[in-house]
C-alpha cells in the first residue's frame, strides 16, 4: 500500500522557515516524480513544486521561487520541501503528492500558520 | 500561465442524479488534464488523468471526456459519498494550474 506521511508544519512568523518532509513507502520512491501541493484554508489546491526521480530537474510556481526549495533523498525514501520567506499567504496545508505530469496517490497534509 | 476554469462554481443536485461539471482551459492542453475529489477536512483523491483513463479502484460511475480547450467530469446515479467538491488540473506545461473547485452539493 501506498504511504505518504508528511511531518514539519507548525506555527512560524512571517519571514520564517520550515522543513517540510514527506516519507514514502509501498512504492519504488527512486523512480517516481514527486510533487508538493498546497491548499490554503477555506480555498482551492495550488500546485507548488515537482522534482525528478534524480532530483536533477525541478520546477516551483512564480509565487514561491527562491524562496522554496523542494528536494529528496532517495535513500531514505523521503521528500522535502524547505520554505524560507514565510508570508502570510503561504499558509496552507502542504500535501505531498506522487506524480509530476498526472498526480496518484496524496498524503494526509501537513499544516504550515503564519503569524506573529 | 494557462488558466483554468470551471463550471459551475456549486452545484445542487439529489441522490440518483447525473451530473457534468466543465473544465475549460485558457489554451489548448491536449488530453493532459486530470480530476480530484476532494470531501471536507480530507485529501484530494485522484479520480481521471490523460482527460478519460479512471485510477485504479475508482467507480466506472466517474467518467471524463474532452481534448484541446474544453473537458467534463460526468457523475452518474450521484450518491452520498459523491457530494464533494471536484477539482481539474492540467500538466501539459508548468507551472501545473487547477481550476477553482465546484461544489457539488445537496
Amino acid at each position: 500500500e501506498v504511504q505518504l506521511v508528511e511531518s514539519g508544519g507548525g506555527l512560524v512568523q512571517p519571514g520564517g522557515s520550515l522543513r517540510l518532509s514527506c516519507a514514502a513507502s509501498g512504492f519504488t520512491f527512486s523512480t517516481s516524480w514527486m510533487t508538493w501541493v498546497r491548499q490554503a484554508p477555506g480555498r482551492g489546491l495550488e500546485w507548488v513544486a515537482n522534482i525528478k526521480p534524480d532530483g536533477n530537474e525541478r520546477y516551483y510556481v512564480d509565487s514561491v521561487r527562491g524562496r522554496f526549495t523542494i528536494s529528496r533523498d532517495n535513500a531514505k525514501n523521503s521528500l522535502y520541501l524547505q520554505v524560507n520567506g514565510l508570508r502570510a499567504e503561504d499558509a496552507a496545508i502542504y500535501y505531498c503528492v506522487r506524480g509530476g505530469y498526472y498526480l496518484d496517490q496524496w498524503g494526509q497534509g501537513t499544516l504550515v500558520t503564519v503569524s506573529s | 500561465d494557462i488558466q483554468m476554469t470551471q463550471s459551475p462554481s456549486s452545484l445542487s443536485a439529489s441522490v440518483g442524479d447525473r451530473v457534468t461539471i466543465t473544465c475549460r482551459a485558457s489554451q489548448g492542453i491536449s488530453n493532459n488534464l486530470a480530476w480530484f475529489q476532494q470531501k471536507p477536512g480530507k485529501a484530494p483523491k485522484s479520480l481521471i488523468y490523460d482527460a478519460s483513463s479512471l485510477h485504479s479502484g475508482v467507480p466506472s460511475k466517474f467518467s471524463g471526456t474532452g481534448s484541446g480547450t474544453d473537458f467534463s467530469l460526468t457523475i452518474n446515479s450521484l450518491q452520498p459519498e459523491d457530494f464533494a467538491t471536484y477539482y481539474c488540473q492540467q500538466y501539459n506545461s508548468y507551472p501545473r494550474t487547477f481550476g477553482q473547485g465546484t461544489k457539488v452539493e445537496v
